[in-house]
């Protein structure tokens, strides 16, 4: 499985985006890109994936550069509760391709 | 409605002791998985069962025996248990390969 690069930790205002960047510039073309994060104590909770379109849900955004090397999740109004480790994950097909996290970025959503 | 759940929330015991940490999931998910979290926070994947079938087997002692009685529940059995094995462990379930993993609470394991 292709690997990902995050920076450590990022902080942003509550009620502003939050835009987390991943680098992921060896994944190939059959590979799908996955975001969980972790609140502290909780397990992971998944986020959203995909492929090479851009997605959203109604937790957040992923924007996908056309040539697959780096993407970019988005929470479009972040609140304290929003405070976690967002792992990147690039992850194979098949049902044993295996979700391997990361150290994750820790995200601090500040009053 | 607690969608993938574990039990116990923390467990306690000596080194050399056999535990047993139980998950079941309520999802109908056909795939269920083990990953280890330790001191670290470094999230690792023990094991992977695929309605009943172990289909990944990460390198794990063997001291670690996973146990599917049905598609709903995976339990992970650990005998003689050792100091290093303190960690959290979650159990996750889903769908399809490509879905995404739906994480239990975690079991707080800590061994004396």
């Amino acid at each position: 499985d292709a690997k990902t690069t995050q920076p450590p930790s990022m902080d942003c205002a509550e009620g502003r985006a939050a835009n987390l960047p991943c680098n992921h510039s060896t994944i190939s073309g059959n590979e799908y890109v996955y975001w969980y994060r972790q609140i502290h104590s909780q397990g992971p909770q998944y986020i959203i994936h995909g492929l090479k379109n851009n997605e959203t849900n109604e937790m957040a955004s992923l924007i996908i550069t056309e040539d697959r090397k780096s993407s970019t999740l988005i929470l479009p109004h972040a609140t304290l509760r929003d405070t976690a480790v967002y792992y990147c994950i690039v992850r194979g097909t098949g049902a044993n391709s295996k979700l391997t996290f990361g150290k994750g970025i820790t995200l601090s959503v500040r009053p | 409605d607690t969608a993938v759940s574990q039990t116990p929330k923390y467990l306690v015991t000596q080194m050399g002791n056999d535990k047993s940490i139980k998950c079941e999931q309520n999802l109908g998910h056909d795939t269920m998985y083990w990953y280890k979290q330790d001191s670290k926070k470094f999230l690792k994947i023990m094991f992977s069962y695929n309605n009943k079938e172990l289909i990944i087997n990460e390198t794990v002692p063997n001291r670690f025996s996973p146990k599917s009685p049905d598609k709903a529940h995976l339990n992970l059995h650990i005998n003689s248990l050792e100091l290093g094995d303190s960690a959290v462990y979650f159990c996750a379930s889903s769908q399809e390969w490509d879905r995404g993993l739906f994480f239990g609470p975690g079991t707080r394991l800590t061994v004396l």
